[in-house]
């Protein structure tokens, strides 16, 4: 079964500060890999998502993750943080042999200062 | 606005009772998940379901039960509370074979045992 880590559980920082999260997952096989956000008082949100082509991926409000398929990870970057993006962010794999189950990481809850 | 409905925002229940968590989407998806949140935890998978009258277990099924009797509609039931069952419930759904646009999330039961 595959299984999903993120490095951070709370990650504090200044607005205009970069933003990286960690995601690793454990799955030989062929992935869909996402990542979610949950903003305080609000439902899951998707910010993006990769399936296949450019390892590169954009997603809304600014952010982007990478794969990096050697490494099993799945990266979430920001260049600059508002304080709008106070929120938990969890990343989520889905091994296509498994259908449409989603294994979800533990979740980093982000602080943005003013 | 397509959504998915959980029907009760807080919920308290005592020791022992039966409670019933219910799910309503308008999508018409195939696809219907229970999921628990629990903090540094993230997200786990309880129950699924594919199609109407079938269901699977997830990673934590245990103390839990689903019923979909229509296509609309996952209920998660708790046959006995207990304690370690108070938790962040979330439904999600989504269409078969497509993960396209990722899990629809509902708003979530935030269910406390006493």
């Amino acid at each position: 079964a595959q299984s999903v880590s993120q490095h951070n559980h709370h990650v504090i920082l200044s607005e205009a500060a970069s933003l990286e999260l960690g995601c690793n997952y454990s799955y030989g096989g062929t992935v869909n890999l996402f990542w979610y956000v949950q903003y305080p008082g609000q439902h899951l949100q998707l910010l993006l998502k990769y399936f296949s082509g450019d390892p590169l991926v954009k997603g809304i409000k600014g952010f982007e993750a990478e794969f990096i398929k050697s490494k099993f990870s799945f990266n979430l970057r920001k260049p600059s943080v508002q304080w709008s993006d106070t929120a938990e962010y969890f990343c989520a794999v889905n091994a296509r042999a498994a259908g449409n189950k989603l294994t979800f990481g533990g979740g980093t809850r982000v602080l943005v200062k003013p | 606005d397509v959504k998915v409905t959980q029907s009760s925002r807080y919920l308290v229940k005592r020791t022992g009772e039966k409670v019933f968590l219910e799910c309503v989407q308008d999508m018409d998806h195939e696809n219907m998940f229970w999921y628990r949140q629990d903090p540094g935890l993230g997200l786990r998978l309880i129950y699924f379901s594919y199609d109407v009258k079938m269901k699977e277990k997830g990673d934590i099924p245990e103390g839990y039960s689903v019923s979909r009797e229509k296509k609309e509609r996952f209920s998660l039931i708790l046959e006995s509370a207990s304690t370690n069952q108070t938790s962040m419930y979330l439904c999600a759904s989504s269409s078969i074979g497509d993960l396209l646009y990722g899990y629809t999330f509902g708003s979530g039961t935030r269910l406390t045992v006493v």
